[in-house]
C-alpha cells in the first residue's frame, strides 16, 4: 500500500508560468512532509519541509501548501526556470516504521518549455 | 564536506556474482540508509542503520545484506546477482537531533546497477 502518492507521473509547463506538483497521502498521523528534487544521473536533494501545525511554508520561489482535511499538498513554483525542470518526490516519515524512515512517492517529472 | 560518495557509479553483474557496493559519509551522521529506485518508481528503503553496529530491514531487504561498522560506512551487499536486482541504488544519511524534527535525508550520486 502506498501512503505518499503522486498520481501525475508527468507535466510541462512554460517558462515564467507557475507549476504545480501534487501530493495526497493516506496517513492522517503523518506530521511532517518533505519535496525532493532530483536530476538525472544525480541523487535527489532536499528542496522544502512542512510541519503538519502549518498550512503553508514558503522559501524563495518554492511554497508548499499543506490541506490536512484533504490529506493533500502541493508544491507550486513562481515564476518556473529552465533549470526547475527535473523529477520531484514528496515524502513523508514512515510512522508506521518509525521515524527514522522516510516513505516516498514514485515522483513527477516537471519539464519547463522555454 | 564531500557528503555521502559513492562506488561505483555503474557496474554491470552477471547472474550469480556479488559485489558491494560502497558508501560513506563524512558529516558524521547517525543515520544510513540504503535505497532503489526502478523506473517510474519511488524510492523503496533496503536496509538502514540508526548507528554503528545497528541495522534494519526496510521494505526490500531480500538478496541484500549490509554492515555498519564505523560511523561513516554503509556497504551494500549483493550475494547472488539477479536480473530483478537491476536498478539504481542510493545512499543517504541523516543527523539525528534529539527534541526537533528534522527529517531530511543527504542522498549520494547513486550506483546505476546492470544484472544480466
Amino acid at each position: 500500500d502506498q501512503q505518499v502518492k503522486q498520481n501525475s507521473p508527468s507535466l510541462s509547463v512554460q517558462e515564467g508560468r507557475i507549476s504545480i506538483l501534487n501530493c495526497d497521502y493516506t496517513n492522517s498521523m503523518f506530521d511532517y512532509f518533505l519535496w525532493y528534487k532530483k536530476y538525472p544521473a544525480e541523487g535527489p536533494t532536499f528542496l522544502i519541509s512542512i510541519s503538519s501545525i502549518k498550512d503553508k511554508n514558503e522559501d524563495g520561489r518554492f511554497t508548499v501548501f499543506l490541506n490536512k482535511s484533504a490529506k493533500h499538498l502541493s508544491l507550486h513554483i513562481v515564476p518556473s526556470q529552465p533549470g526547475d525542470s527535473a523529477v520531484y518526490f514528496c515524502a513523508a516519515p514512515a510512522s508506521n516504521f518509525g521515524n527514522e524512515k522516510l516513505t516516498f512517492g514514485t515522483g513527477t517529472r516537471l519539464t519547463i518549455i522555454p | 564536506n564531500a557528503g555521502v560518495t559513492q562506488t561505483p557509479k555503474f557496474r554491470i553483474l552477471k547472474i550469480g556474482q556479488s559485489m558491494t557496493l560502497q558508501c560513506t559519509q563524512d558529516m558524521n551522521h547517525n543515520y544510513m540508509y540504503w535505497y532503489r529506485q526502478d523506473p517510474g518508481m519511488g524510492l523503496k528503503l533496503i536496509y538502514y542503520s540508526v548507528g554503528a553496529g545497528i541495522t534494519d530491514k526496510g521494505e526490500v531487504p531480500n538478496g541484500y545484506n549490509v554492515s555498519r561498522s564505523t560511523t561513516e560506512d554503509f556497504p551494500l551487499r549483493l550475494e547472488l546477482a539477479a536480473p530483478s536486482q537491476t536498478s539504481v541504488y542510493f545512499c543517504a544519511s541523516r543527523h539525528r537531533d534529539r527534541g526537533k524534527k528534522n527529517y531530511e535525508q543527504y542522498f549520494g550520486p547513486g550506483t546505476r546497477l546492470t544484472v544480466t
